[in-house]
């Protein structure tokens, strides 16, 4: 019962440092997307895929970087990383564009 | 560009009470919406999905309806238990329904 795994659950950066944050799906899904959530806010869509090699940006891409080689995994990277990247990052997919989103757990990321 | 606003942010309800939680939406072109559930550093769990030609969806003591040219949906929990205490989330998607855009969200708190 995996279904859409973040890793890590937490971090702490200092400005200018990079990290991948990682994200795996068991279910087959073609569709895949990240999202960042900002306290009391909804969740704004970073980038997403339709499937293996295509990705495209969604409304706040600025700063990341996204790719997917396989069907399963579609990891984001942020290469400098800034303090108005701290939010929590939300991994989600899907069996086609109109159908329920699966979320993972979450990465919390502070930069500091 | 499409806005979703739930209100209110925050409710606060006695345990057995039925409740109303509302969503609005400023794009009449939409080809689904959903609720989802969040609880406290967990994910989205998706509780019912409305496609753009219902009126209505049902699970269990949910109950979330749709009125399209009016941009409104509400979501009906009824007998609520103090495990309903949640944030709810409400997500549009457009006829392309490659992006969701989500409200902010409402805070509940059933108390026993």
């Amino acid at each position: 019962n995996a279904g859409v795994t973040q890793t890590p659950k937490f971090r702490i950066l200092k400005i200018g440092q990079s990290m991948t944050l990682q994200c795996t799906q068991d279910m087959n899904h073609n569709y895949m997307y990240w999202y960042r959530q900002d306290p009391g806010m909804g969740l704004k869509l970073i980038y997403y895929s339709v499937g293996a090699g295509i990705t495209d940006k969604g409304e706040v891409p600025n700063g990341y970087n996204v790719s997917r080689s396989t069907t399963e995994d579609f990891p984001l990277r942020l290469e400098l990383a800034a303090p108005s990247q701290t939010s929590v990052y939300f991994c989600a997919s899907a069996s086609e564009g109109r159908q329920p989103q699966h979320f993972g757990d979450g990465t919390r990321l502070s930069i500091l | 560009k499409q806005e979703v606003t739930q209100i209110p942010a925050a409710l606060s309800v006695p345990e057995g009470e039925n409740l109303v939680l509302n969503c609005s939406f400023t794009d009449s072109a939409i080809y689904n919406l959903q609720w989802f559930r969040q609880d406290p550093g967990k994910g989205l769990t998706s509780l019912l999905l409305i496609q753009s030609s219902q009126r209505e969806q049902t699970s269990g003591r949910l109950n979330a309806s749709l009125d399209k040219s009016s941009g409104r949906s509400t979501l009906y929990i009824a007998a609520s238990q103090p495990g309903d205490s949640a944030t709810y989330l409400c997500a549009v998607a457009p006829g392309s329904a490659r992006q969701l855009t989500f409200g902010s969200g409402t805070q509940l708190t059933v108390l026993p």
